[in-house]
């Protein structure tokens, strides 16, 4: 089953303690992306990766840096959290370009306290 | 700033009645307009999409109107269900590289 996995699903942590979001998908996708849902707001673009070892910015990557070191794993680390990072996180996956449909994980709630 | 301005935010229909929402964008580079649904509790999944060479898109239930001209597009739901229960949202995007731009949401509910 063609799958993009997240975890945590839920995380409740403390200001500036370093965090990490993990995101692996089954697929062999090229494209993969972090997203942020906010109210109001819809989903923005945090980070997106072309291929190992390729990554770029999205709309709103302050406070947020990537990795891509397999082609399958694309880990989301917050160095030192602050509140106004309190989002649902989503990871998303596509096969060569973005008008491919894309495969988005099932989220992961971060609470920065 | 929204690129991509989507309205209403919230939406209430009666079951088989039509369900409309509207999405409209400034940048003209915009080359692909997909639409997403969301369950609670879970990802976004592609719908259905449009590219700006055509006026009209239908898949089953489900259809997207885009107007060039006015940079407009909208999403159709036609004989809602409460199953179609969700939070749509459409999205841009230009060219190569996966960058999608997102409006900001709307919440349907079909009353059954």
């Amino acid at each position: 089953e063609a799958q993009v996995t997240q975890n945590p699903r839920y995380l409740i942590t403390v200001t500036g303690k370093k965090l990490t979001v993990t995101c692996s998908q089954n697929m062999n996708h090229e494209y993969m992306s972090w997203y942020r849902q906010d109210p109001g707001l819809g989903l923005r673009q945090i980070y997106y990766s072309m291929n190992v070892e390729v990554t770029d910015k999205g709309d709103v990557p302050e406070g947020y840096k990537v990795s891509r070191k397999e082609k399958r794993n694309f880990p989301l680390i917050l160095e030192s959290p602050s509140p106004n990072q309190t989002s649902l996180y989503f990871c998303a996956s596509s096969a060569n370009r973005a008008d491919q449909p894309q495969h988005f994980g099932d989220g992961t709630r971060l609470s920065i306290l | 700033q929204q690129q991509v301005k989507q309205s209403p935010q919230s939406l209430i229909v009666q079951k088989g009645g039509i369900s409309i929402i509207n999405c409209a964008y400034e940048n003209t580079a915009f080359d692909y307009f997909p639409w997403y649904q969301q369950f609670p509790g879970k990802g976004p999944a592609l719908l259905i999409a449009i590219r700006p060479d055509v006026s009209e898109k239908k898949e089953g239930r489900f259809t997207i109107s885009f107007n060039k001209s006015a940079k407009q597009f909208s999403l159709h739901i036609m004989d809602s269900q409460p199953g179609d229960s969700a939070t749509y949202f459409c999205a841009a995007t230009v060219g190569w590289g996966n960058k999608l731009v997102f409006g900001a949401g709307t919440i349907l509910r079909v009353k059954s």
